[in-house]
């Protein structure tokens, strides 16, 4: 157990909808991290999040929103969905940015019918 | 792409013999981790070697990184059956400290 709660373990949604993850870090971690695998591909980085604050961004689409709460969880938004968001989406967790060595969530399944 | 690359996609060997997976990256690193996968369950840290060093050791795992090169390698050796998983490299990028993965090396070893 890494320490890192995803909920749900599994969405299943319809197209056009919204839909919201949720990641409970490690106890005393700062940084957030939000992941998409698609099937038999690599994670592709979303957002970065360090004590509250948008630390870095990669590839995340203008649908898609995140936050981090002042007691440090994350939730992940994604909006008007379409059939090829449908993916493995995955928090991650470290005490501090800089200092590396993620501790991954076990993922929430999001399919998109 | 923001990914990194690893070398090879799939690999399959007997139980016993080693395992060698690369990673080649573009920009510069402030470090360089490698992660195992599960059958898709999240991933598991498996060692990390700064910019300024070349070798680390972790039971059967060895990592090299040339930074010249821009590359690195992980070692498996020994393998055993229950080494089976994707591997993936992560490239902490110098200056953002984004973490980017590779496309990952799916090893099956074989009883």
């Amino acid at each position: 157990d890494s320490g890192v709660t995803q909920t749900p373990k599994h969405l299943i949604t319809a197209t056009g909808q919204r839909v919201t993850l949720r990641c409970s870090p490690r106890s005393g971690d700062l940084s957030v991290y939000w992941y998409q695998q698609s099937l038999d591909q690599g994670l592709q980085f979303l957002i970065q999040y360090y004590n509250g604050e948008e630390r870095a961004k990669g590839n995340i689409l203008e649908r898609f929103s995140a936050q981090q709460f002042p007691d440090l969880h994350s939730e992940l938004n994604l909006s008007s969905l379409e059939l090829g968001d449908s993916a493995l989406y995955f928090c991650a967790s470290s005490v501090d940015y800089r200092v590396g060595k993620l501790f991954f969530g076990s993922g929430t399944q999001l399919s998109v019918l | 792409s923001q990914q990194g690359e690893e070398d090879p996609q799939a690999l399959s060997i007997q139980e016993g013999e080693n395992a060698t997976m690369n990673c080649s990256y573009k920009t510069s690193i402030n470090n360089l981790q490698w992660y195992r996968q599960n059958s898709g369950r999240g991933l598991v840290h498996l060692i990390l070697i700064r910019s300024n060093e070349r070798e680390k050791h972790s039971g059967r795992l060895r990592v090299t990184l040339d930074t010249s090169k821009k590359s690195s390698s992980l070692l498996i050796t020994a393998s055993r059956a229950a080494d089976t998983a994707s591997y993936f490299c992560a490239r902490s990028l110098s200056g953002t400290y984004k973490y980017i993965f590779g496309t990952g090396t799916r090893l099956k070893v074989l009883a």
